[in-house]
């Protein structure tokens, strides 16, 4: 098993741009999620699914939108990027509900918008 | 909404010593509390969680409390060794709803 794959390992953004950070799980697990991760702030959940065509909405949701057509895959989509949105980015998964089973992290993406 | 606070932000003990931090949190309903360790430039990987039904929790080195009365929980490092460096983060599970909120994170250093 490869566990959770998330690509790009870096990217770089002008203001404005768009891009979608891919996330793709192995293990058929039902629970995924998106966190970012900035100095001091530890992790803040951004969007999250309980399953395949069921989203909701974190603690930090603006400025980014995903989907979750598949069990295996969860992308997350910056519209416009913005300089506040420069961060390491973290997907993870696990296979119960999000609040009582140990999530799995991917090995994150580093975004820079400049 | 839920609140988990985490002491202190950085913490230096010599090799062999015990190293202990501390999260409080505020939903009295929270029954879930995992701790998660994340080397320089790696990924967040859990080490071990407790459950509101139980108090304490031992895996070798590593233990957690629990008190739901104070809401509060604690990791305790016995023995610390290098590679126990790291950043460490709590969490608390949400009352009705499928996520948890993570504390701000501690930088644990071990100095040999």
């Amino acid at each position: 098993n490869a566990g959770v794959t998330q690509t790009p390992k870096f990217q770089v953004l002008k203001t404005g741009q768009s891009m979608t950070l891919q996330c793709a799980q192995d293990m058929n697990h039902e629970y995924m999620s998106w966190y970012r991760q900035d100095p001091g702030m530890g992790l803040r959940l951004i969007h999250y699914s309980v399953g395949a065509g069921i989203t909701d909405q974190g603690e930090v949701p603006n400025g980014y939108n995903v989907s979750r057509s598949t069990t295996e895959d969860f992308p997350l989509r910056l519209l416009s990027a913005a300089p506040s949105q420069t961060s390491v980015y973290f997907c993870a998964s696990t296979w119960g509900g999000g609040r009582n089973s140990p999530l799995h992290f991917g090995n994150g993406t580093r975004l820079t918008v400049t | 909404g839920e609140n988990v606070e985490q002491h202190p932000s950085t913490l230096s003990v010599q090799e062999g010593d015990s190293a202990v931090i501390k999260c409080t949190y505020s939903d009295s309903a929270s029954n879930y509390f995992p701790w998660y360790k994340q080397e320089l430039g790696k990924r967040p990987q859990l080490i071990i969680d407790i459950r509101s039904n139980v108090g304490e929790k031992k895996d070798q080195r590593i233990a957690v409390t629990l008190n739901k009365t104070a809401k509060h929980f604690s990791l305790h490092i016995t023995e610390t060794q290098p590679e126990d460096s790291a950043v460490y983060f709590c969490a608390a599970s949400i009352q009705g709803a499928q996520k948890l909120v993570f504390g701000q994170g501690t930088r644990l250093t071990i100095n040999p």
